[in-house]
């Protein structure tokens, strides 16, 4: 059983602060990583995806991926309160189809 | 381009009775995913389709639950004889290339309520 877990908070953030949202995978092999931001009531919106070990930056977030650790993780700088959401993790276990975790609520404090 | 497009945004049924969502993929996307997603839960894959082909069900999708994509166009998932299990947020997705490469557009999802 191929898993994707995340600790499902809620996680509270003050204002301007680091958010750190982390997630572990099950299989060594995986190939491509996701994170995925949810509103209430709203459906995914994917914002950033990583495929090889180290950094990615895009803005105010960077994803950090460690296939040796099976460990991925997402850092929110200068964290806003619309930043308050569900942060879902999700991994390609190397076919058409992503494997979801449960999701980090995430609440920025003003 | 507007993005998926699904309908109805939200559904309520009584239990027995059956239930047909829409999906309405990016123009050019070939490709189209159904997925479903309770409360506090992750989305969870039910199936996909390379243009009008079924490539992958999973076995979520009991034989309750079809899924057709006429043409290779639009997509739609039917359940029959609802149950009160089936309640939860019905996500379609869609993507130029091989999903897992890249990840997926989703729609705004069609919000089941079995009672």
């Amino acid at each position: 059983q191929k898993e994707v877990e995340q600790n499902s908070g809620p996680l509270s953030v003050p204002e301007g602060a680091i958010a750190s949202l982390n997630c572990t995978y099950s299989d060594r092999g995986s190939q491509s990583f996701f994170w995925y931001r949810q509103y209430s009531g709203k459906s995914p919106e994917l914002i950033m995806f990583i495929y090889s070990n180290g950094d990615k930056e895009d803005g105010r977030f960077t994803a950090q991926l460690n296939k040796a650790s099976q460990y991925v993780s997402l850092l929110i700088r200068d964290s806003q309160p619309s930043d308050s959401a569900t942060y879902l993790c999700a991994v390609n276990f190397g076919n058409e189809k992503l494997t979801f975790g449960t999701g980090t609520r995430l609440t920025i404090i003003p | 381009d507007t993005g998926v497009s699904q309908n109805p945004r939200h559904k309520i049924t009584k239990r027995g009775q059956n239930v047909t969502f829409r999906c309405d993929p990016i123009s050019e996307h070939n490709r189209l995913y159904w997925y479903r997603q309770t409360l506090g839960q992750g989305p969870e894959f039910l199936t996909y389709f390379q243009n009008e082909a079924q490539l992958e069900k999973s076995r979520l999708l009991s034989d309750r639950f079809s899924a057709e994509r006429p043409k290779g166009s639009f997509s739609t998932l039917e359940i029959q004889r609802t149950e009160q299990g089936d309640s939860a947020m019905y996500l379609c997705a869609s993507s130029l290339v091989a999903g897992g490469d890249y990840g997926y557009t989703f729609g705004s999802g069609t919000r089941l309520t079995v009672v």
